[in-house]
């Protein structure tokens, strides 16, 4: 069975500051796709990036990056310079690379004050 | 990218009445699924639509309280039967469009909030 900890129920900061939410997988399958997803107050789900089990480099977009360690089952997101508008819901989610399945993680809200 | 529209967005229905929910894709997609987001809490798969065939349900999820149909690789719908107040949820239609895995992404619709009454 698939499993994703996000441990961080909530995290706050300052604008401006960088901030890391952790999430942690578990899987037998040795394909898989991990995903980032962020939800703004209004409810819809907005797809952040997709990482397959096969590709450990970092990506960076925009003050986003990841850190995808396969060692330690981890797909850290870091926003940096963080913005008010950064505040939501932040998924981590783990793929099945034949069904397509997710298994979604909890959840860290975000809040970025002013 | 693939446009995803769901509908309705929002909904206030009474107790024991069922819902409709339709899901849209602007092009053919192989996989349709359907997820269920309650107040304050992550998101759960309900099942997965097959086109053509009998949705495949999780554990916990029946055809009876939430009878899919999938009729081509574009639609789906989503009903919620004989509602009560516990199926308040946000109900959201994704896809993963397979058509090459490393263009693999993930795309949802922008849900439907349900209250129930």
């Amino acid at each position: 069975a698939q499993k994703v900890t996000q441990a961080q129920t909530e995290i706050s900061v300052v604008e401006k500051e960088d901030v890391t939410l952790d999430c942690v997988y578990e899987t037998r399958d040795t394909t898989y796709y991990l995903f980032w997803y962020k939800q703004p107050p209004s409810g819809e789900l907005v797809f952040l990036i997709r990482r397959n089990s096969f590709d450990e480099q970092n990506e960076i977009s925009g003050r986003y990056s990841w850190n995808f360690q396969k060692s330690t089952s981890s797909f850290n997101f870091t926003i940096t310079a963080s913005q008010v508008v950064d505040s939501a819901v932040y998924f981590c989610a783990l793929s099945e690379s034949l069904t397509g399945k997710s298994t979604f993680g909890d959840g860290t809200t975000l809040t970025v004050k002013p | 990218s693939a446009v995803i529209s769901q509908k309705p967005s929002r909904d206030i229905c009474q107790r024991g009445t069922s819902l409709t929910i339709q899901c849209q894709v602007d092009s053919q997609v192989t996989m349709m699924f359907w997820y269920r987001q309650q107040p304050g809490q992550s998101l759960t798969l309900i099942a997965t639509a097959n086109q053509g065939s009998e949705a495949t349900y999780e554990s916990g999820f029946v055809i009876d309280k939430f009878p899919i149909s999938r009729p081509n690789l574009t639609f789906s719908t989503l009903t919620v039967s004989n509602m009560s107040p516990e199926d308040s949820s946000i109900y959201l239609c994704t896809i993963e469009d397979w058509g090459g895995r490393e263009n693999t992404e993930a795309f949802f619709g922008q849900g439907t909030r349900l209250t129930v009454v």
